[in-house]
């Protein structure tokens, strides 16, 4: 079945700090990619997408790039700002038969310091 | 895109009671997903719901404890039954594009066992 892994947690970085989170998938076929996060109490947000190869989702200053020949994810933010503290989330979605199915990876929990 | 609505936002339950959970869409679509995130956790899928079959069931979850109705192409239900305290969750509803490339998740039901 298909499966995502995500780097180990938590992350702490000081203000400004370059972020990269990495997260990697098996998948039958040909998946889409997200990025979600969650805020504190808060429920789960799309952050960005890729839906095909050499793709790059983007959105608040964060991006990924879709890397089929090694089946990678990984996010990155230039300049992490406190604000961006949260539970970052990787995940695919099937096409085909089981267009919309998600496999979440285990979230990454981000901690930004002044 | 598809909005989708989900009821009860939250929830206090007693012990040993069934909770059934609302997930509208408004528009029709094949394949309905129900997750589950614990506390601190990853999103978990616990079944996915065909209009006119029966759900199919994710590893370590049973139709006994999680039984999903799904009447038509916008609607579905989830009952978490005899709820313990370990229930303890955000359940969550979602719908896929046809093609997999976008994915609709409702708000949330945000559960307590007591």
């Amino acid at each position: 079945g298909n499966s995502v892994t995500q780097m180990e947690g938590p992350v702490t970085l000081s203000e400004e700090a370059f972020l990269t989170i990495n997260c990697t998938y098996t998948a039958t076929g040909y998946p889409s990619l997200f990025w979600y996060v969650q805020y504190p109490g808060e429920g789960l947000q799309l952050l960005l997408k890729a839906t095909k190869a050499d793709d790059k989702g983007s959105n608040k200053g964060f991006e990924a790039t879709y890397r089929k020949e090694t089946t990678s994810f990984h996010l990155e933010k230039g300049s992490v700002q406190v604000s961006d503290s949260a539970v970052y989330f990787c995940a695919l979605s099937d096409r085909g038969t089981n267009a919309g199915k998600s496999t979440f990876g285990d979230g990454t929990t981000l901690t930004v310091k002044p | 895109s598809a909005v989708i609505s989900q009821k009860p936002s939250r929830d206090i339950c007693q012990r040993g009671t069934s909770l059934t959970i609302q997930c509208q869409v408004d528009s029709q679509v094949t394949m309905m997903f129900w997750y589950r995130q614990q506390p601190g956790q990853s999103l978990t899928l616990i079944a996915t719901a065909n209009q006119g079959s029966e759900a199919t069931y994710e590893s370590g979850f049973v139709i006994d404890k999680f039984p999903i109705s799904r009447p038509n192409l916008t609607f579905s239900t989830l009952t978490v039954s005899n709820m313990s305290p370990e229930d303890s969750s955000i359940y969550l509803c979602s719908v896929g594009d046809r093609a997999g490339n976008t994915i609709y998740f409702g708000e949330g039901s945000w559960l307590t066992v007591v």
